[in-house]
């Protein structure tokens, strides 16, 4: 069964650092999001992609978060200068052209020291 | 109004019972309800979903029902396993959008 990808699995770094967290969504889904989920509290969306533009965003995705598909393959989210409360999980989704269901993957957990 | 307030926070059933999990929100355009189910150091992964236009929707031993004028919804789990013990989140979206999530509830099933 196809399914999403996240790599790192793991990720810890330093405040103020740059990470890049990313995403293989499942092959032939048109829709990317990211969501995040800080530890014991609810699944939290950040922003949504399609058709190489940002769709929807959330408060949180501020000018220190973007998105990029570089390849057909790739979703990535990039956190410019990293803050102590951006420790979080990270999920990447996907959907089809319905929008209907969307696919997460298992999460990449970012410490921010 | 675009909160989705779930309850409760925890719950603990012995094997063989029912798992009762609600749900409620306010927005209106909502259109699309799932549940997730979560384990342990994992992605959420969709267990069943509803629109509004059936107040029942029933998966094997999942089973969702759905009341449009009192905007709630919840899940029940009959006879409950081990295997089903895991952090619950019910969602809500609109025309496909973003999904919001309840806080999640963390289900323990006793063997």
């Amino acid at each position: 069964e196809p399914e999403v990808t996240q790599t790192p699995s793991h990720q810890v770094t330093q405040m103020g650092q740059e990470v890049i967290l990313r995403c293989v969504p499942i092959s032939n889904h048109l829709y990317f999001y990211w969501y995040r989920q800080i530890l014991g509290q609810k699944v939290e969306f950040l922003v949504s992609f399609y058709n190489n533009e940002i769709s929807e965003k959330s408060e949180i995705f501020d000018d220190q978060f973007s998105v990029e598909r570089p390849d057909g393959s790739n979703f990535t989210l990039k956190i410019r200068s990293t803050k102590l409360e951006d420790s979080a999980m990270y999920f990447c989704a996907s959907a089809d052209l319905t929008r209907e269901t969307q696919y997460f993957g298992p999460g990449t957990r970012l410490l921010v020291l | 109004q675009q909160q989705v307030k779930q309850s409760p926070q925890s719950l603990i059933v012995q094997k063989g019972g029912i798992s009762i999990i609600n749900c409620a929100y306010e927005n209106t355009a909502f259109d699309y309800f799932p549940w997730y189910q979560q384990f342990p150091g994992k992605g959420p992964a969709l267990l069943i979903a509803i629109r509004p236009d059936v107040s029942e929707k029933k998966e094997g031993r999942f089973t969702i029902s759905f009341n449009k004028s009192a905007k709630q919804f919840s899940l029940h789990i009959m006879d409950s396993q081990p295997g089903d013990s895991a952090t619950y989140f019910c969602a809500a979206s609109s025309g496909g959008s973003r999904l919001t999530f309840g806080e999640g509830t963390q289900l323990t099933v006793n063997p």
